[in-house]
């Protein structure tokens, strides 16, 4: 099985950076995935980290220790605007599923 | 191009009924997702389709859920009869292959 953590809660202010730290253990591992999911819609696919190191896309990055059984996602020059529910899911290595964490929540001040 | 939809966005039904939830996927993907989060908790993983078939139902919670996707294209999951703990946003994700699952926006049915 899966077991999945992550912060419940983290605030900070318009144009900071903030990491969000996800943890899990697993009985296989294939890949770990970033969704955002603001109220009431679907969660957007934001990155994916199947090898370690990290991945850059404009503000958001991901990093992936795959021996550490550790990743984060780093959003940079925070906006209004992304204040939402961040999402780690880990894949498992036989099926295609995906294991969730309860998500965090960031709240951007202005 | 079309995200995955879901129908309908909302259903409010009494325990002992039955509830029917739709998802269209993405145009193409043949892989098919069901995924449920229950108040507080995590979204957690129901069943798999690959085309038509059940790739996967090793989370669906018991046998009054029905899960088809006959001629593999939208799906259907039915709840009957639903119980209080049913309660919660059913969300469907689709992909093409073992990749990315794109979501859909979630029904959020409430059992009374």
């Amino acid at each position: 099985g899966q077991n999945i953590d992550q912060p419940t809660e983290m605030t900070a202010t318009e144009g900071a950076i903030v990491q969000i730290n996800c943890t899990y253990q697993t009985s296989g591992f294939n890949g770990l995935f970033w969704y955002q999911q603001h109220a009431g819609e679907a969660p957007t696919f934001l990155s994916y980290n199947v090898l370690d190191g990290l991945e850059e896309k404009g503000r958001f990055s991901s990093f992936l220790s795959r021996s550490k059984g550790y990743s984060y996602l780093l959003l940079k020059e925070l906006q209004m605007k992304d204040s939402a529910s961040y999402l780690c899911a880990v894949r498992s290595y036989n099926d295609y599923k995906l294991s969730f964490g309860a998500g965090t929540t960031v709240t951007v001040r202005a | 191009e079309a995200g995955v939809t879901q129908f309908p966005s909302h259903s409010v039904i009494e325990k002992g009924q039955t509830v029917t939830l739709r998802c269209d996927p993405i145009s193409g993907h043949d892989n098919l997702y069901w995924y449920r989060r229950v108040m507080g908790k995590e979204i957690k993983f129901l069943l798999h389709f690959v085309k038509e078939s059940k790739q996967d139902e090793s989370g669906m919670p018991n046998n009054r859920f029905l899960a088809e996707r006959t001629g593999g294209t939208y799906s259907t999951l039915k709840v009957q009869p639903a119980e209080l703990e049913d309660s919660g946003v059913y969300f469907c994700a689709s992909s093409l292959d073992a990749d990315t699952q794109y979501f859909g926006p979630g029904t959020r049915l409430t059992v009374l």
